[in-house]
């Protein structure tokens, strides 16, 4: 199946601080990548969905202005927490969406686990 | 209440045991339905879609019930291996997946 890679897989950073994820579509072209985040023993929450060249499509409930998306190329999306407090520790997870046969597909990076102090 | 439930479990089963996982949906608007099977600290991974037909794919058969909204997999000899959170994964003909909470699978010698 397609490959996705995120980085960085795993990061602790201060209270305040930004930290910027990346997802990469390593063997086809996403137009379409998507953000989840899961907290321990619970489901994966889409926050958004980010296309390329335009504006990511956030769920109910998401910050915009906490969470910045960028979608600059057909391969690469990025997730910036903004002034990360401790309860945006979790683990993030991109996806990016093939068209197989007859379905998108989507398929899942690695994910990013994200400890605020 | 919740789009996707699921029983959270754990099942602890034995080796060789048949173990079976069901999932309920609300919306019926739903269109296409998927097993993922995700282990701990990683990414989901696409386990088997879910027809109405059903489907069976090795040990792993899945069954889809739109009238009941209502999804079900079935795991025979389960190995060591297969012990994993199993998420039912609805998609209501958009990109966006809805994910269940999981179900947790322990299988022990």
């Amino acid at each position: 199946g397609a490959v996705v890679s995120q980085h960085p897989s795993r990061v602790i950073c201060k209270s305040g601080t930004s930290v910027k994820i990346e997802c990469r579509s390593l063997d086809f072209q996403a137009t379409t990548m998507f953000w989840y985040r899961q907290f321990p023993k619970k489901s994966l929450m889409l926050m958004a969905t980010s296309n390329e060249g335009s504006k990511a499509t956030y769920e109910q409930g998401v910050e915009k202005d906490k969470f910045l998306i960028n979608h600059a190329s057909l391969t690469l999306s990025t997730l910036t927490v903004t002034s990360a407090h401790p309860e945006d520790s979790s683990f993030y997870i991109c996806s990016a969406s093939q068209y197989l046969s007859s379905y998108n597909e989507q398929f899942f990076g690695p994910g990013t686990r994200l400890t605020v102090l | 209440r919740k789009e996707v439930e699921q029983d959270p479990g754990p099942f602890n089963v034995p080796e060789g045991a048949t173990v079976a996982f069901n999932c309920t949906y609300s919306n019926s608007a739903s269109q296409s339905f998927f097993w993922y099977r995700q282990d701990c600290r990683k990414e989901p991974k696409l386990l088997m879609s879910v027809y109405s037909s059903g489907n069976e794919d090795g040990r792993f058969t899945a069954q889809l019930n739109r009238a009941s909204q209502y999804i079900s997999l079935l795991i025979r000899d389960s190995k060591l291996s297969d012990s994993a959170t199993y998420l039912c994964v609805v998609n209501r003909g958009t990109d966006k997946l809805i994910f269940g909470t999981g179900t947790r699978l322990q299988v022990f010698p």
